[in-house]
C-alpha cells in the first residue's frame, strides 16, 4: 500500500476554508484516498473517499491531482467543533479474502482558532 | 439508532490480570476490527474479522485474544502476556470490502 505524508499541525480561522494536503507519491492505479479524522478521545470518523475524480459530501470536499500523487481535504467554513487529527489513507480494494484494515499514521492536528 | 458501543469507557486492572473490553454493532456489518492507539500516535491493528466465527491477526496480536461468535459481537481479551497494556482501545465495523469503518467511543485501559 502507498504511504501518505501529512504536515503534523495546521491552524485556520473559525468560518475559513481548511484545507489539509495529503502526499501519497507512490499511490497506484487501483488504490483509493480515504479520510478520516479524530476528535480528542473519541474514535475516528469517516469523512470521504475517493479514486481520481473530485467528490464532494456534506462534511467536506476532496480534490485529487490529475497524476494522483497529492490530493487536499477542504473544510469549506470551518467550526471550532472541526479541531481534530484528520488522517489520509490509501488503500487499493481487494475483492475477495481482503483484509479491509486501514493503516492509520499520525495524520495533521487541526486547530480551528476563534 | 445503529452504532457501535463499547464498553466501559475507562477501565483500570491490576498488572497480571487478563481483562476482556466488549464492543457491540447493531449496523449488521459482517467485518469488525480492534485497533490500539498510544498517545500522540496513529491507530494499530490487532485482530480483524470478516465473517462470524473466523478472525485474522493484525499487525501487533501477541498479548491480545478475541472471539466471534455472533455477528454483532467481538470482544477483546487482553492478557497478562501482553507486555504494555495501557493504551486506548477502539473497535470498529464495516461492510465487507468497505473501507469506510464506524468507529465506536473507545475503552481506555489502564493497567498498574
Amino acid at each position: 500500500d502507498a504511504k501518505t505524508t501529512q504536515p503534523p499541525s495546521m491552524d485556520c480561522a473559525e468560518g475559513r476554508a481548511a484545507n489539509l494536503p495529503c502526499n501519497h507519491s507512490t499511490i497506484s492505479g487501483n488504490e483509493y484516498v480515504y479520510w478520516y479524522r479524530q476528535i480528542h478521545s473519541q474514535g475516528p470518523q469517516y469523512i470521504i473517499h475517493g479514486l481520481k475524480n473530485n467528490e464532494t459530501n456534506e462534511m467536506a470536499s476532496l480534490i485529487i491531482t490529475e497524476d494522483r500523487k497529492s490530493s487536499t481535504l477542504i473544510l469549506p467554513h470551518a467550526t471550532l467543533r472541526d479541531t481534530a487529527v484528520y488522517y489520509c489513507i490509501v488503500r487499493a480494494v481487494h475483492y475477495g479474502g481482503s483484509q479491509g484494515n486501514l493503516i492509520f499514521g499520525k495524520g495533521t492536528k487541526l486547530s480551528v482558532k476563534p | 439508532d445503529g452504532g457501535i458501543t463499547q464498553s466501559p469507557k475507562y477501565l483500570f486492572r491490576k498488572e497480571g490480570q487478563n481483562v476482556t473490553l466488549s464492543c457491540e454493532q447493531n449496523l449488521n456489518h459482517d467485518a469488525m476490527y480492534w485497533y490500539r492507539q498510544d498517545p500522540g500516535q496513529g491507530l494499530r491493528l490487532i485482530y480483524y474479522s470478516q465473517i462470524v466465527n473466523d478472525f485474522q491477526k493484525g499487525d501487533i496480536a501477541e498479548g491480545y485474544s478475541v472471539s466471534r461468535e455472533k455477528k454483532e459481537s467481538f470482544p477483546l481479551t487482553v492478557t497478562s502476556a501482553q507486555k504494555n497494556p495501557t493504551a486506548f482501545y477502539l473497535c470498529a465495523s464495516s461492510l465487507p470490502n468497505n473501507y469506510e469503518q464506524y468507529f465506536g467511543p473507545g475503552t481506555r485501559l489502564t493497567v498498574t
